[in-house]
């Protein structure tokens, strides 16, 4: 959705840290998400994040959260060839999730 | 089954037919989402059911779409007079109607090619 933004792409080497950087507009929004979708697949939760907390982390991922900036990033730690995939922020409006157009990431040898 | 069960997973019309995407939620979830995903972009809101009724129907584009889940269950996402431009991944999820979280589990689509 027009309301949640992200880079389109993001190529990485393996073994290296990947970042994915997302903005959303709704401050109410309670909960953030972080989901991944490869080739063919539907869409797989990764990991979300309270809005009264600052970050979370989940083995190789790290959620940062800035309230104030309305700015949400996924650290992925010693990334893999099975990183590879679309990865979607989206934030929770009431019901609904309000997705962004998604960030491709391509891990290379 | 264990997860959102969706059929086909590829459809291939003309410009015109009407066709229909059929969902099966989760067991036990009662809010059921239509979303659909055209290349490069992410999902988008269609519809979502609380139940056997439709809460929100905001995100449907016109009257050519409808969706319905007479039982609470399975649902059916219905597009009349198909066009050119409906191509497009039409994805379901379910949720427990109780969660905090609001995770939404998805299926893996419905790929839909207006010729």
């Amino acid at each position: 959705g027009e309301d949640v933004e992200q880079s389109l792409f993001l190529s990485v080497r393996e073994g290296d840290s990947s970042v994915i950087n997302c903005t959303y507009t709704d401050s109410s929004s309670t909960y953030l998400y972080w989901y991944k979708q490869e080739p063919g697949a539907g869409l797989q939760l990764l990991t979300y994040i309270f809005s009264n907390m600052d970050m979370k982390q989940d083995q190789r991922l790290t959620v940062l959260l800035n309230k104030k900036d309305k700015h949400l990033s996924l650290r992925i730690a010693d990334t893999q060839t099975g990183d590879s995939a679309i990865y979607f922020c989206a934030e929770k409006e009431d019901y609904k999730l309000s997705f962004g157009a998604g960030t491709t990431v391509t891990v290379r040898a | 089954g264990a997860g959102v069960s969706q059929t086909p997973s590829n459809k291939v019309t003309e410009k015109g037919k009407y066709v229909e995407l059929r969902c099966d939620p989760i067991s036990g979830h009662t809010a059921l989402y239509w979303y659909r995903q055209s290349l490069g972009q992410g999902p988008e809101f269609l519809i979502y059911f609380q139940g056997t009724g439709a809460a929100d129907d905001s995100g449907l584009p016109n009257d050519r779409f409808f969706a319905v889940r007479p039982e609470g269950s399975v649902s059916t996402l219905k597009i009349q007079r198909t066009e050119r431009g409906d191509s497009a991944v039409y994805l379901c999820a379910s949720s427990l109607w109780s969660s905090n979280t609001g995770e939404l589990f998805f299926g893996e689509g419905s790929r839909l090619t207006v010729l």
